[in-house]
């Protein structure tokens, strides 16, 4: 069990670039979460795979925000045309078939300027 | 829509005391799960509270759960250092987790 691993760690972009995000779960686990936290807040929901199927997205996913897992695997997140008001941490978690607990990486930790 | 909160938001305290904090959320839920949160860390998993009544324990920290009241409490007994971070409660289902706003807890000597 190598832990839910997410890449960058740290990301500074100015405000109208794109970035993307890459996580990998838990080999085993089949569900995968993505929540957005900003400083002093608790982590809030983004979007949730079971394998490959996104099945559910949070009405703070705007249209810049998409996110993909095409193999049931890793999974991407991308911000289209970022915002200031998108910086925060992004927290990628995974889950075996069951459900919770959820299994969080490190983050990354994004930047608008 | 679920709503979770905690209180309370900020907890100071010295060590060798005990306390409380509370979960409360809006909507029927059986499933509790309580985090820990280090500064600029990722969240841990604390503990897992899967139907009413259900109490768990680890160390100076235990969870309980009513379901009917839709209240969870995490129990803190004889506070040290070492447990000085933030907790989380969070309540759902077979699928996504909502989560409380946080309960920042510091452990004076």
């Amino acid at each position: 069990d190598t832990g839910v691993s997410q890449d960058p760690r740290h990301k500074i972009t100015k405000r109208g670039q794109n970035v993307t995000f890459r996580c990998d779960p838990i080999s085993e686990h089949n569900r995968l979460y993505w929540y957005r936290q900003t400083l002093g807040q608790g982590p809030e929901f983004l979007t949730y795979f079971q394998n490959e199927a996104q099945l559910e997205k949070s009405r703070l996913l705007s249209d810049r925000f998409s996110a993909e897992r095409p193999k049931g695997s890793f999974s991407t997140l991308e911000i289209q045309r970022t915002e200031q008001g998108d910086s925060a941490m992004y927290l990628c978690a995974s889950s075996p078939p069951g459900g919770p607990p959820l299994h969080f990486g490190n983050g990354t930790r994004l930047t608008v300027t | 829509e679920l709503k979770v909160e905690q209180n309370p938001l900020f907890l100071s305290m010295q060590e060798g005391k005990n306390y409380t904090i509370y979960c409360n959320y809006s909507t029927t839920s059986d499933r509790l799960y309580w985090y820990r949160q280090d500064p600029g860390k990722s969240l841990e998993s604390l503990f897992v509270l899967l139907s009413n009544g259900a109490v768990k324990q680890e160390g100076r920290l235990m969870a309980s759960l009513d379901t009917k009241a839709r209240l969870s409490t995490l129990h803190i007994t004889a506070a040290v250092h070492d447990l000085s971070a933030t907790y989380f409660c969070a309540v759902g289902g077979a699928q996504k987790l909502v989560f409380g706003q946080g309960t920042r807890l510091t452990i004076n000597p």
